[in-house]
């Protein structure tokens, strides 16, 4: 059964704490993301990785740092530097053809709790 | 900047009525656009993707229009029903990458038996 799993649901953290959150396709797809939502606000891209050991910068990156060591997997890690950390954090991932990426698969995302 | 709104934050219809949901964008011209549906707690479902050369485009009850000139998209669900009570977004890819995307607010709708 194919998809994006995202673990934990629910994670509850005390204010300067790092934390990481897990994100794993079997997809095969090139291309994850991180995407925080907050209440009335659209996705915001946190980081992006097009291939394995590469990744960059979307347009909330400070305070959030991620890796892309295999083409399954891409954690986040939210540091204490981030000013304010709770949101539901969403993972994403899509094919890469002719130079674009298509339709994006979601996992089912975290809510952080930052206390 | 590149700019994306969404119409109205609740969109309220009769079950069977048509919903007709809009997405307007400033600033920019996106190579394509896409819908998705998104439930309460839980990550967004793709529904349709449509490119800047593509008027219209259908799957089963919806329908997405893409107007590059008034630069607005248009997602229609026709003889909506309960089910279908979710909040849409849509995504536009950034200009002068092929890997990225601004997404929408969103607007909730709900269809009332």
């Amino acid at each position: 059964d194919g998809g994006i799993t995202q673990s934990p649901k629910y994670l509850f953290r005390k204010e300067g704490q790092n934390v990481t959150l897990s994100c794993e396709q079997n997809l095969n797809h090139d291309a994850m993301y991180w995407y925080r939502q907050d209440p009335g606000q659209g996705l915001r891209l946190i980081y992006y990785s097009q291939i394995v050991n590469d990744f960059q910068k979307g347009d909330i990156a400070e305070g959030y740092s991620v890796s892309r060591e295999k083409k399954e997997s891409f954690p986040l890690t939210v540091t204490s530097a981030q000013k304010n950390p709770t949101a539901f954090y969403l993972c994403a991932s899509s094919k890469w053809t002719s130079g674009r990426a298509g339709e994006q698969y979601f996992g089912p995302g975290t809510r952080l709790t930052v206390t | 900047s590149q700019k994306i709104e969404q119409n109205s934050e609740a969109l309220n219809i009769q079950e069977g009525k048509t919903a007709t949901l809009t997405c307007n964008y400033t600033n920019y011209s996106p190579a394509y656009l896409q819908w998705y549906r998104q439930d309460p707690g839980r990550g967004p479902v793709f529904l349709l993707l449509i490119r800047e050369n593509e008027k219209e485009k259908r799957k089963e009850r919806l329908k997405v229009t893409f107007d590059t000139t008034l630069k607005q998209s248009l997602f229609h669900i026709t003889a909506s029903q309960p089910a279908d009570s979710a909040t849409y977004l849509c995504a536009l890819d950034r200009v002068n990458t092929g890997n990225q995307f601004y997404f929408g607010t969103g607007t909730s709708l709900t269809v009332i038996p």
